[in-house]
């Protein structure tokens, strides 16, 4: 069945970096703009990124602007957030989720399991 | 940015009861809205966008409506599995944004 499987979340210093990665199957990903959102522990969602299908344009939010980069290689069905200078508050679980549209946003209709991210000293 | 204000925070409520939930965006946002629901645990599940158009598979208990600055999510009968937390997003511009949430729980 359609899926996205995150992977490479773990504990890190502050200051420290970590790449998240998000396999996708069972559909054709290179067709689809695709999402990274957060929730940190007990808190609310927080969109961070996105990227359409064909990577022509990539948004970020601005709490991970200049320190976070969102990429694709839609060769192995695989999207990427690269977090660097990650700081206390970027602890979280991180899940990627596909846009329903491709170069629109609509909604989020199929999410990962999601991924945790620790930054403690 | 785009400020997303959701009401009530929580509500307590019985199966078969209807419930209605508002998202009130700091600027005009067309119809540019989609609703979440999220159990402990799990990822959201996206079930409307559009403001009114419903997820393929969600049921049509499930209802939104709205356009501008003021949304709603309405459950028509509330189920045993309903009990969640909902969120909106708006996606008219960027950064895209989230209400804070709506936890539904039993009565």
């Amino acid at each position: 069945q359609v899926q996205l499987v995150e992977s490479g979340g773990g504990v890190v210093q502050p200051g420290r970096s970590l790449r998240l990665s998000c396999a996708a199957s069972e559909f054709t990903f290179s067709t689809y703009g695709m999402h990274w959102v957060r929730q940190a522990p007990g808190k609310g969602l927080e969109w961070v990124a996105v990227m359409w299908f064909d990577e022509s344009n990539k948004y970020y939010a601005d709490s991970v602007k200049g320190r976070f980069t969102i990429s694709r290689d839609n060769s192995k069905n695989t999207l990427y957030l690269q977090m660097n200078s990650l700081r206390a508050e970027d602890t979280a679980v991180y899940y990627c989720a596909r846009e329903v549209g491709s170069t629109s946003c609509y909604g989020m209709d199929v999410w990962g399991q999601g991924t945790t991210v620790s930054v403690s000293s | 940015d785009i400020q997303m204000t959701q009401s009530p925070s929580s509500v307590s409520a019985s199966v078969g009861d209807r419930v209605t939930i508002t998202c009130r965006a700091s600027q005009g946002i067309r119809s540019w809205l989609a609703w979440y629901q999220q159990k402990p645990g799990k990822a959201p599940k996206l079930l409307i966008y559009t403001a009114s158009s419903l997820q393929s598979g969600v049921p049509s208990r499930f209802s939104g409506s709205g356009s501008g600055t003021d949304f709603t999510l309405t459950i028509s009968s509330l189920q045993p599995e309903d009990f969640a937390t909902y969120y909106c997003q708006q996606a008219n511009s960027f950064p895209l944004t989230f209400g804070g949430g709506t936890k539904v729980e039993i009565k």
